[in-house]
């Protein structure tokens, strides 16, 4: 069985571009969540999509991120305009159903010069 | 497969027990970190342990890294009911950048 999927792996943008990450999750998973981790921190939040909809996106950092899930499949992280303070790796997980273990993407390494 | 693969995949014990969790990594690693996940809401970073330490300690937590065997342990002592989650190793390569994480071992701890 396929595992979570993140494209591209890596994304090197100029300040004030928009760059858009994609996540195929394991077939079959409802509950796909996103994190992020800036450079040398933790591991941090982002938001939890149940199928089609957004079940909790308290950990969005601000309104230049928007996180769609269309068809309750895929699902894509914009970033626009971006800033240096963007740049760390995003990782995508999914799980079948929630309060089950998540299983990780490989993340994608997002660099904003 | 993921680096970081976590054992065993579920582990359920009695409240007061010690819980211990491996994981087990690939390539060469500057830290390795554990994370608990509570019921889907997301990551809560427990403790980080460097390549050149070999054991660490947080509370009722204990953290062992043997890098000649590419493994680390994680072992909760008294273990309690609101331990129960998910727990995850993750990897640190600063060469490239590169973060992995494990599938987790989901831990059971009976009342």
């Amino acid at each position: 069985e396929a595992g979570v999927t993140q494209f591209p792996s890596h994304s090197v943008i100029e300040k004030g571009q928009t760059v858009t990450l994609r996540c195929d999750p394991i077939s079959g998973h409802d509950n796909l969540y996103w994190y992020r981790r800036v450079m040398g921190k933790e591991i941090k939040f982002l938001l939890h999509f149940v199928k089609e909809s957004k079940q909790d996106e308290s950990g969005m950092p601000n309104n230049r991120f928007l996180a769609e899930r269309t068809g309750g499949t895929y699902s894509t992280l914009k970033v626009q305009p971006a800033e240096l303070e963007d740049s760390g790796v995003y990782f995508c997980a999914s799980s079948p159903a929630w309060g089950e273990t998540q299983y990780f993407g490989p993340g994608t390494r997002l660099l904003v010069l | 497969s993921q680096q970081g693969e976590e054992d065993p995949q579920a582990l359920s014990i009695q409240e007061g027990e010690n819980a211990t969790m491996n994981c087990s990594y690939k390539t060469s690693i500057n830290n390795l970190q554990w994370y608990r996940q509570n019921s889907g809401r997301g990551l809560v970073h427990l403790i980080l342990i460097r390549s050149n330490e070999r054991e660490k300690h947080s509370g009722r937590l204990r953290v062992t890294l043997d890098t000649s065997k590419k493994s680390s342990s994680l072992l909760i002592t008294a273990s309690r009911a609101a331990d129960t989650a998910s727990y995850f190793c993750a990897t640190d390569n600063y060469n490239n950048n590169d973060m992995r994480f494990g599938a987790g071992t989901r831990l059971t701890v009976k009342p």
